[in-house]
């Protein structure tokens, strides 16, 4: 059972470059999200997904897209990246929002 | 608008017992998280308290006050690998999980 399985581990962009974060759970949740966490702060909400279908804007949606086409799957797509969006990307999952969320081991993403 | 307070570092001895506090104010209230963090590693779920009272879990314990708009977390018999950042999060009436910024908890031998 491998939980929450988050690519790449590491990546660095380029200014204006852009890229896919992958996620992906196995335990059939229905619930999934990503945030992102600066050095030394706590959690940041990106957007999440109550189903396949559907998503909604966290606290910080800009510069960021998802889709939710499966159960499974939640990618997390950035465009034009910028230097503001350096960042430790963590994607999490559970089966309702009053059930603890289970994380992926998180992208480490550098923007130069 | 909505907040968690957390103290943002605290320093515990290793056998030694420390509480970390977290007071929230939320719309409405659903129950209150807490995860430990270890650093460059994901968070992990330790509590969840939706109702006041204390809930035990071996060497950690979590307790909450609704009224107060208050929780903490009682460590006990304390570990070098208890040094991790601890985080708090409140669930709200629409049942937004609302996060603190987190305590990091360092332990001394």
């Amino acid at each position: 059972n491998a939980g929450v399985t988050q690519t790449p581990k590491f990546r660095i962009l380029k200014i204006g470059q852009s890229m896919t974060l992958q996620c992906a759970q196995d335990m059939n949740h229905n619930y999934m999200y990503w945030y992102r966490q600066d050095p030394g702060m706590g959690l940041k909400l990106i957007y999440y997904s109550v189903g396949a279908g559907i998503t909604d804007k966290g606290e910080v949606p800009n510069g960021y897209n998802v889709s939710r086409s499966t159960t499974e799957d939640f990618p997390l797509r950035l465009e034009l990246a910028a230097p503001s969006q350096t960042s430790v990307y963590f994607c999490a999952s559970s089966y309702s929002i009053e059930q603890p969320q289970h994380f992926g081991d998180g992208t480490r993403l550098s923007i130069l | 608008g909505q907040n968690i307070d957390q103290p943002t570092e605290m320093t515990a001895t290793e056998g030694a017992i420390v509480q970390i506090n977290c007071t929230y104010q939320t719309s409405g209230f659903n129950g209150l998280f807490w995860y430990q963090q270890h650093a460059g590693e994901a968070p992990t779920f330790l509590s969840y308290n939706v109702l006041d009272g204390l809930e035990e879990k071996g060497r950690f314990s979590s307790f909450l006050s609704r009224s107060k708009g208050y929780s903490y977390l009682l460590l006990k018999e304390l570990q070098m690998k208890d040094s991790a950042s601890y985080l708090c999060a409140a669930l709200d009436s629409n049942y937004q999980l609302i996060w603190g910024a987190g305590t990091k908890l360092i332990i001394k031998p």
